[in-house]
């Protein structure tokens, strides 16, 4: 499998501006998993998704963040609009189904580093 | 809520140095404990991890064991490399009965020169 893959890498857009990030998890993966890192608050979570529906999305920071998972294959994390303090990398994870123990592992792909100007 | 606490960095060491990277956690369920880590321009990446009390996870050179009488789960290897320069970010899942997001730690930048 490719593992998890995000598009695009690397993101430069003017406050204001619409920015949509993308995800593919790993096929036959039931959880998906966004994440945001910066260096003053670390790695936050802010949405994850079990089978194409939203579990959880406390950690999203406000209205301006949506998400959508519109099939199993496929996420969205869109800002609109977007403000210079987005400036982070977003990075996607998904998991398979959980075992008895708790506690599966996350897939990370590689990020895509936001630049809000 | 549940909450896990690394060593801030960085850890700076020379190449075959000890590694301790301190973690512990809180928890209300039983969770598992993982450590993730961090290259350059990636993504996180499973290290290792143990599901229960008194397990060693290992990988790497690296090994942690999970102590649930201190709630901890330290990082340790022998001798460290250049390449193992990296964010190393230990976390827990309370997984009960579904699949819950994993618990990071802030994350301790290691490294290790020549």
């Amino acid at each position: 499998d490719a593992g998890v893959i995000q598009s695009p890498r690397h993101e430069v857009t003017e406050m204001g501006q619409e920015v949509t990030l993308r995800c593919k998890p790993i096929s036959g993966h039931d959880y998906l998993f966004w994440y945001r890192q910066t260096m003053m608050r670390g790695l936050e979570l802010l949405i994850y998704f079990n089978n194409n529906v939203p579990i959880d999305d406390s950690g999203m920071p406000e209205d301006r963040f949506s998400a959508k998972m519109p099939n199993a294959s496929f996420s969205t994390l869109k800002i609109q609009p977007s403000e210079p303090r987005d400036s982070a990398v977003y990075f996607c994870a998904s998991s398979p189904r959980v075992w008895s123990n708790g506690g599966n592992e996350q897939f990370f792909g590689p990020g895509t580093r936001l630049t809000v100007l | 809520g549940d909450s896990v606490t690394q060593m801030e960095g960085p850890v700076t060491l020379s190449e075959e140095a000890f590694l301790t990277i301190n973690c512990t956690y809180t928890a209300t369920g039983y969770p598992s404990l993982f450590w993730y880590v961090q290259y350059p321009g990636e993504g996180l990446q499973l290290l290792l991890k143990a599901t229960k009390a008194d397990d060693k996870g290992s990988n790497k050179g690296f090994e942690a064991t999970y102590r649930k009488e201190t709630t901890s789960f330290h990082l340790e290897k022998g001798s460290v490399q250049v390449s193992d320069s990296a964010v190393y970010f230990c976390a827990l899942s309370d997984g009960g009965s579904g699949n819950t997001p994993l618990v990071f730690g802030k994350g301790t930048r290691l490294s290790v020169i020549a």
